[in-house]
């Protein structure tokens, strides 16, 4: 079956640091990659997609890549400020699966400080 | 892309009785989930709502406890019945539209549930 497994957190940083959360996954067919955001008290919110290998998703000053020969779609920013605070999930949606249901991972909360 | 409208916010009610959430989507969309995320976790998948027709439920999850309508294309409940501390969770409403299999999932802003 799909799966998706991510850095346990908490991640805590200083501003202006360079954030890395991991994300590794597997599944049976080409699934579509995505990384979500929950800030406090929130639901989830799209933070940035990649349907094929190789895509980069972009949004924020946050990127991913999807790697197959890794499977992989780690999430990266340059420069976090105190707003990305959050806690973030990454999903993999298989169009072959049947309910196209999004697996999701286990989450990462990242504590960032002034 | 989708708004969805959730409620209510959050809620406290007493063990034994139950509440019922209510999903709006400004659009109309192809699938319907209901997730819960107990505190510090990840999201589990309750069900699929399907239109018209009985919902499909998720292993560990079951009718009786999770009555699930969805009318139309746009609306749908979800009902804790008999609830327990153990039902104290956020619940989440998500739509995801044409194409499903390659888009992403909206999520409205959820139901914090407190049952005393």
């Amino acid at each position: 079956g799909n799966s998706v497994t991510q850095m346990e957190g908490p991640v805590t940083l200083s501003e202006e640091a360079f954030l890395t959360i991991n994300c590794t996954y597997t599944a049976t067919g080409y699934p579509s990659l995505f990384w979500y955001v929950q800030y406090p008290g929130e639901g989830l919110q799209l933070l940035l997609k990649a349907t094929k290998a190789d895509d980069k998703g972009s949004n924020k000053g946050f990127e991913a890549t999807y790697r197959k020969e890794t499977t992989s779609f780690h999430l990266e920013k340059g420069s976090v400020q105190v707003s990305d605070s959050a806690v973030y999930f990454c999903a993999l949606s298989d169009p072959q699966a049947a309910g196209n249901k999004l697996t999701f991972g286990g989450g990462t909360r990242v504590l960032v400080k002034p | 892309s989708a708004v969805i409208s959730q409620k209510p916010s959050r809620d406290i009610c007493q063990r034994g009785t139950s509440l019922t959430i209510q999903c709006q989507v400004d659009s109309q969309v192809t699938m319907m989930f209901w997730y819960r995320q107990q505190p510090g976790q990840s999201l589990t998948l309750i069900a699929t709502a399907n239109q018209g027709s009985e919902a499909t439920y998720e292993s560990g999850f079951v009718i009786d406890k999770f009555p699930i309508s969805r009318p139309n294309l746009t609306f749908s409940t979800l009902t804790v019945s008999n609830m327990s501390p153990e039902d104290s969770s956020i619940y989440l409403c998500s739509a995801r539209g044409q194409g499903t299999g390659y888009t992403e999932a909206f999520f409205g802003q959820g139901t914090r549930l407190t049952v005393v």
